[in-house]
Parts: structure tokens; C-alpha cells; sequence
């Protein structure tokens, strides 16, 4: 089935260390999202990236890093500089800008927490 | 600049109520309207969309018109049921370009037996 894995679905931190989540998407989707959710919170984009190589910060991108060396995959690393990294992260996908409804397909969400 | 207001929660029904989530959206230009669902633990689901004025989503019972008028567009279902207990995101993409999804913030559906 097609569709976008996160993994792992949690992971435990200690401060000081980063950490890279895993999305891979498999619906040959060209763009693709980082979103963090806290408790009673909406989503805040990251980071997101249009095209393969190619990736934008979006309105929370302190102390995150991504990559996007092929299509169907986009880490996220959460660096040690990200004063506050406990939360449930979400990575999403959907097709290029010329499709004009701009649905998100998500994927089943990582939570990390900091110990 | 563009963004969504979405009525707090929780909303607390009892099984085969009414349920209305008010979302009310400021944006440049003409966009595409969104529910989408998170049931606990998992990702967010898109319930339903409209993509211009007047028309209808809907979908598993629930339903939202594009009111351009009222800048709204509230999320409705006759008869709610526990399985519906979830968070419901409104959200918006302008239809031109890349354009990322703006959220609300989510509002909190808890249904009782």
C-alpha cells in the first residue's frame, strides 16, 4: 500500500545528543513536511522541501536540520541546539505546486522525548 | 497574512448529538478549504475539502460548506458517535503556486455514550 512511515514511532533522548527521524513515502509525492505538534497545539511547520535537493525552513526551523537526497525519503535531525525538542513530530508529503488541491497525506507521527 | 480560527475545545456531546466546529479563515487570496482528524496516537486523516465558494465537502457524515461571504467553514454532523471522539484541524492553501497549509489549532471532539 502506498503511503508515508515514519520511524521510530518513539525514541527517548538524552540533552546534548542529536537525533534523526526517519519518513519515507512511497506515493511519488514531490514535496514533503516537517510539522511538530504540542500538547493542545497546532501544527508548526519545520522545514519542507518542493523537490528533491531542494528545501525551505518554515516558521520553526531552529535548531532542526533536514535533507532531501532522494524523493522518497526527507530525515529530520534534531540537534542539540533545540532548547525544547520534546513533542510529536509529523512528517506529510503531497504532490508538486501544480496540483492545486494541495491535499497532505501524514504519516503516523514520531514522539520524542528528552530525558 | 493568511491564517485559521477554530473554536475551542473540548467539545463534550453525547452519542447521536449535533456537532458544529466553527473555523473561520483571513487569507490574500482564493483558497482551498480543509477538516482534517487526528485520532490519538496517530497522524492527521483529511476528512473532507472544498476548493472554491459554495461548494460542499463532505464525507463519513460530516460535511462543511465554503462560505465566502462569512469567510467560514464550520464542520457539521447530525449524530455524532464515541468513535468519533478525536481533534479536528481546519486548515487553508491558496490556490496559487506552492502555497504550504496553514492550521488552526485544533479543536478537541469527546463523545459520550
Amino acid at each position: 500500500d502506498g503511503g508515508i512511515t515514519q520511524s521510530p514511532k518513539y525514541l527517548f533522548r538524552k540533552e546534548g545528543q542529536n537525533v534523526t527521524l526517519s519518513c519515507e513515502q512511497n506515493l511519488n509525492h514531490d514535496a514533503m513536511y516537517w510539522y511538530r505538534q504540542d500538547p493542545g497545539q497546532g501544527l508548526r511547520l519545520i522545514y519542507y522541501s518542493q523537490i528533491v535537493n531542494d528545501f525551505q525552513k518554515g516558521d520553526i526551523a531552529e535548531g532542526y536540520s533536514v535533507s532531501r537526497e532522494k524523493k522518497e525519503s526527507f530525515p529530520l535531525t534534531v540537534t542539540s541546539a533545540q532548547k525544547n525538542p520534546t513533542a510529536f513530530y509529523l512528517c506529510a508529503s503531497s504532490m508538486g505546486s501544480g496540483r492545486v488541491s494541495g491535499e497532505l497525506f501524514f504519516g503516523e507521527g514520531s514522539r520524542l522525548t528528552v530525558l | 497574512g493568511n491564517s485559521v480560527t477554530q473554536m475551542e475545545g473540548p467539545v463534550t456531546l453525547s452519542e447521536e448529538a449535533f456537532l458544529t466546529i466553527n473555523c473561520t479563515y483571513t487569507a490574500t487570496g482564493y483558497p482551498s478549504l480543509f477538516w482534517y482528524v487526528q485520532y490519538p496516537g496517530e497522524g492527521l486523516q483529511l476528512l473532507l475539502k472544498a476548493t472554491k465558494a459554495d461548494d460542499k465537502g463532505s464525507n463519513k457524515g460530516f460535511e462543511a460548506t465554503y462560505r465566502k461571504e462569512t469567510t467560514s467553514f464550520h464542520l457539521e454532523k447530525g449524530s455524532v458517535q464515541v468513535s468519533d471522539s478525536a481533534v479536528y484541524f481546519c486548515a487553508l492553501r491558496l490556490n496559487t503556486g506552492f502555497q504550504k497549509l496553514v492550521f488552526g489549532t485544533g479543536t478537541r471532539l469527546l463523545v459520550s455514550p
